[in-house]
């Protein structure tokens, strides 16, 4: 089976910056992706690394370091509208995205 | 942008009822997916569909479920009788590949059963 722990609530203040972790145990891998989920709306592509390192897209980041089995997104600049819900995911095998239990942020003015 | 569609948006019934729920993917994708979320929990994944069959489901995806794609663009669920326990939003998804390929989600559909 697989298993992926992420802090249940992190909250922060705009301007600043935040870091949510995740770390996995699956039976297969095939990158570790990132999603955001506005309360009421769907979720929405964020990032994803299959390889060790840093990828960067404008104010958010995502790492990978597989020999951990972790990873991470930060946040940086934080915004009043980056309050969601932050989930971690992997793919064990081919076809199934296999969600963490998310990350509720909240960020304060 | 294309997105994916799901209609209704809101379905009630009732217990022991069937109920179908819609979704139309983005129509170059090849990849179609159901998840659910109960209030407050995290998404689950529920089955994947490709190639005109199921390639892969969950423990939830039982008997009571089935999945099909009657035409080239459509993508339904059915749930062939509900229980209370199956209150939850239904969330389609699909994508152009697999690996690390991003799945586009619908709005979601809320299902209510009393």
């Amino acid at each position: 089976g697989q298993s992926l722990e992420q802090p249940s609530e992190v909250t922060a203040v705009e301007g600043a910056i935040v870091q949510i972790n995740c770390t996995y145990q699956t039976s297969g891998f095939y990158g570790l992706s990132w999603y955001q989920q506005h309360d009421g709306g769907a979720p929405t592509f964020l990032s994803y690394n299959a390889l060790d390192g840093l990828e960067e897209t404008g104010r958010f980041s995502s790492f990978l370091s597989r020999s951990d089995s972790y990873g991470y997104l930060l946040l940086q600049e934080l915004q009043m509208k980056d309050s969601a819900s932050y989930f971690c995911a992997v793919r064990p095998r081919g076809y199934m995205l296999t969600f963490g239990g998310g990350t509720r942020l909240m960020v304060k003015p | 942008e294309p997105e994916v569609t799901q209609t209704p948006s809101h379905q009630v019934t009732q217990m022991g009822q069937e109920v179908i729920l819609r979704c139309v993917p983005i129509s170059n994708h090849l990849y179609f997916y159901w998840y659910r979320q109960i209030l407050g929990q995290k998404v689950e994944f529920l089955v994947s569909f490709y190639n005109n069959e199921i390639s892969e489901k969950s423990e939830i995806f039982d008997d009571q479920f089935s999945v099909e794609r009657p035409d080239g663009s459509n993508f339904t669920l059915k749930i062939r009788s509900t229980k209370l326990e199956d209150s939850a939003m239904y969330f389609c998804a699909s994508s152009v590949g697999t690996g690390g390929s991003p799945l586009h989600f619908g709005n979601g559909t809320r299902l209510t059963v009393t």
